[in-house]
C-alpha cells in the first residue's frame, strides 16, 4: 500500500527566503506526482505535475523535482512571499485510475 | 473553461439522515474522483468514476456510494450519517488517464450534528 510522507509538518519563514518542502513515497511504481496548495477551508489548487518519466517541472518561482528510484520529491519555492502562506500537499498516482494518495501536508507561514 | 463545481458548498445534517453531494467536472473530462478530508486522517480517496463506471474504490463503508451520469456529472451519497462523517468532501476531474493532472473543486463542507 502506497504511503506518502511530508516533512516538515509546519514551517515558518520570513519573507524573501528560499525554501524546500519534502515528500517521500514508499512505492516507486507511480504514474505521476502532483503538488497542490490548499488555503484554509478551500479546495486544492494544482501547482505542478511531474510525470513518471520526468525529473523536474518549473512554474514561476516554483520548482519540483522527482527521484522515482529513491521515492522522493522536493518543492522549491524561491523568494517566498506572505501570499505563499498555505498548506502544501504532495500526492502520487499509482493506480492508473486517477486515484491520488496524499501526504498530510506542510503548513507554510511566510511572515512580512 | 469553467472549473470543477460542487454543490452545495455547505450542509448541516443530523445523525441518521442521508445526504447527496454533486460534482460537475471540467468540460471534456470523463473521470471524477471523490475524496474526504478530515483534520485527523487528511485526504482519503473514496471512489473514482469514468464513463459512468466505478473503476476504483477506497476503504470506506458501504454507506458511501456514488454514481456518474452520461454527461460526466457525479453524485455522492452518504446514508445513515454518523458524527465522524463531518468533513470536507472534495471532487476532482481529469481526462481519465493515469498520467494527467487532476483538478479539484472547492468542496462541500458537511457537518453532522
Amino acid at each position: 500500500k502506497q504511503e506518502v510522507t511530508q516533512i516538515p509538518a509546519a514551517l515558518s519563514v520570513p519573507e524573501g527566503e528560499n525554501l524546500v518542502l519534502n515528500c517521500s513515497f514508499t512505492d516507486s511504481a507511480i504514474y505521476n506526482l502532483q503538488w497542490f496548495r490548499q488555503d484554509p477551508g478551500k479546495g486544492l489548487t494544482s501547482l505542478l505535475l511531474i510525470q513518471s518519466s520526468q525529473r523536474e517541472q518549473t512554474s514561476g518561482r516554483l520548482n519540483a523535482s522527482l527521484d522515482k528510484s529513491s521515492g522522493r520529491s522536493t518543492l522549491y519555492i524561491a523568494a517566498s512571499q506572505p501570499g505563499d502562506s498555505a498548506t502544501y500537499l504532495c500526492a502520487v498516482e499509482d493506480s492508473g485510475y486517477s486515484t491520488l494518495t496524499f501526504g498530510k501536508g506542510t503548513m507554510l507561514l511566510v511572515s512580512p | 473553461k469553467a472549473g470543477v463545481t460542487q454543490t452545495p458548498r455547505y450542509l448541516i445534517k443530523t445523525r441518521g439522515q442521508q445526504v447527496t453531494l454533486s460534482c460537475s467536472p471540467i468540460s471534456g473530462h470523463r473521470s471524477v474522483s471523490w475524496y474526504q478530508q478530515t483534520p485527523g486522517q487528511g485526504l482519503q480517496f473514496l471512489f473514482e468514476y469514468f464513463s459512468e463506471t466505478q473503476r476504483n474504490k477506497g476503504n470506506f463503508p458501504g454507506r458511501f456510494s456514488g454514481r456518474q451520469f452520461s454527461n460526466s456529472r457525479s453524485e455522492m451519497n452518504v446514508s445513515t450519517l454518523e458524527l465522524g462523517d463531518s468533513a470536507l468532501y472534495l471532487c476532482a476531474s481529469s481526462s481519465g488517464q493515469g498520467f494527467y493532472e487532476q483538478y479539484f473543486g472547492p468542496g462541500t463542507r458537511l457537518t453532522v450534528t
